[in-house]
């Protein structure tokens, strides 16, 4: 079975401007999860999408947001990027709902903000 | 409410012998846990998870972990230590239903030659 994948796996942006991050889950999967991994704030948890509806989301601003599609792929939106949204963005899936499923990540997409 | 701490953000070892990263969780209700790695510039891998199973878990490359409901505690462990186990591990605690995964702060693994 092929694993999560991540597009673009490594993006460079102007603050200002916007960007979308895909992510395809493994087959058969339906939870999608967003995770923002930086040095100083470790691993946080941006949000869980779970058959196109978002179950859970983190403490982050409105200027992140994501959606999920029919097929369980799901992309993340950031709008009016700041220098601080430098960062791994990592997707992972899993086949139910988070507490009992593990979690299978994808190599994450490198997002820098200059 | 839920938790996990690692004791060590830092651990060195010498190739060959054990390993023992330590790992305490709060959970209201059963938890699951799970170990995970990250390589540098990479996404994480599971190593091993517990769902009320069996209280010692087996993972992948010779790492194990054993639950242990009195302490509290998850502690990852390898006999011997490998190059290749230089990495960053996380451990992480999850309730069935609460929706949320939450994360260690990590503890980075140093493996001297």
């Amino acid at each position: 079975k092929a694993g999560v994948t991540q597009t673009p796996r490594y993006l460079i942006k102007t603050r200002g401007q916007q960007v979308t991050l895909s992510c395809s889950p493994i087959s058969g999967h339906r939870s999608v999860s967003w995770y923002q991994q930086t040095p100083g704030q470790g691993l946080q948890f941006l949000f869980e999408y779970f058959s196109e509806t978002q179950r859970n989301k983190g403490n982050f601003p409105g200027r992140f947001s994501g959606r999920q599609f029919s097929n369980s792929r799901s992309e993340m939106n950031v709008s009016t990027l700041e220098l601080g949204d430098s960062a791994l963005y990592l997707c992972a899936s899993s086949l139910g709902g988070l507490g009992r499923y593990e979690q299978y990540f994808g190599p994450g997409t490198r997002l820098t903000v200059t | 409410a839920q938790s996990v701490t690692q004791l060590d953000s830092h651990v060195s070892v010498s190739e060959g012998t054990p390993v023992l990263l330590r790992c305490n969780y709060s959970s209201s209700y059963s938890p699951s846990l799970f170990w995970y790695v990250q390589h540098p510039n990479k996404g994480l891998q599971l190593l091993l998870k517990y769902t009320s199973a069996a209280t010692l878990v087996k993972g992948i490359n010779g790492f194990e972990a054993e639950f242990k409901k009195s302490e509290t505690s998850f502690h990852l462990t390898k006999p011997s230590a490998h190059m290749s186990d230089a990495a960053e591990y996380f451990c992480v605690v999850s309730t069935s239903g609460t929706y949320k995964y939450i994360f260690g702060t990590g503890t980075r693994l140093k493996v001297l030659a």
